[in-house]
């Protein structure tokens, strides 16, 4: 068991860029969720998804952002053209979906849009 | 509406004392409530976590929460703190299978020698 892994750590775009990153969540864990933190603030959830289907989007996520798993394994989230606003901690966790679980969560990527 | 309100932005104590960090929550079913600890730049880690039972769990590193609903509360506490305790605690609830965890704003722990 390595953990939750997120990739990259950190991330410098310009506004109006795209950016994707990656999340690898704990071998066999089906569930996987996307946060966003900002500061002095707890995680906010963004999405979720069981194996490869994407059960459930907050209204945060606008039509800029969209989430894949392709294959139920890893999971990835793009950012197209980029805000100011959208400068935060992107958190993946994953869960073992065998009802009540708790979430495990990786190091998260740091976004700045300069 | 569901949510989670963690009273102090902010807490010091002396290493060795004891700590409370207070939580309260709305929620509409049963919850399943979390606290989790973030040190700067790492990822959060649960300490831990109640969903039926006994209302004072044990949790990692020494850290015990318990649950009062008649109070919407889940305190965490700890009997003697360490330095290396410093760090942020998030309290969460979810419900049925966890998703959709909404999570607290957060309590930084700061700890004087």
């Amino acid at each position: 068991d390595t953990g939750v892994s997120q990739d990259p750590r950190h991330k410098i775009t310009k506004r109006g860029q795209n950016v994707t990153f990656r999340c690898d969540p704990i071998s066999e864990h089906n569930r996987l969720y996307w946060y966003r933190q900002t500061l002095g603030q707890g995680p906010e959830f963004l999405t979720y998804f069981q194996n490869e289907a994407q059960l459930e989007k907050s209204r945060l996520l606008s039509d800029r952002f969209s989430a894949e798993r392709p294959k139920g394994s890893f999971s990835t989230l793009e950012i197209q053209r980029t805000e100011q606003g959208d400068s935060a901690m992107y958190l993946c966790a994953s869960s073992p979906g065998q009802g009540r679980d708790e979430q495990y969560f990786g190091p998260g990527t740091r976004l700045t849009v300069t | 509406a569901q949510s989670v309100t963690q009273p102090d932005i902010h807490i010091t104590v002396s290493e060795g004392a004891s700590l409370e960090l207070r939580c309260n929550y709305s929620y509409g079913a049963t919850p399943y409530l979390f606290w989790y600890v973030q040190s700067p730049g790492q990822g959060l880690q649960l300490l831990l976590k109640y969903f039926s039972g006994d209302t004072l769990v044990q949790g990692i590193k020494g850290f015990e929460a318990e649950f009062k609903r008649s109070q919407s509360s889940f305190n965490l506490r700890k009997p003697s703190v360490h330095w290396s305790d410093a760090a942020e605690y998030f309290c969460a609830v979810g419900g049925t299978g966890g998703f959709k965890t909404i999570f607290g704003a957060g309590t930084r722990l700061f700890v004087k020698a």
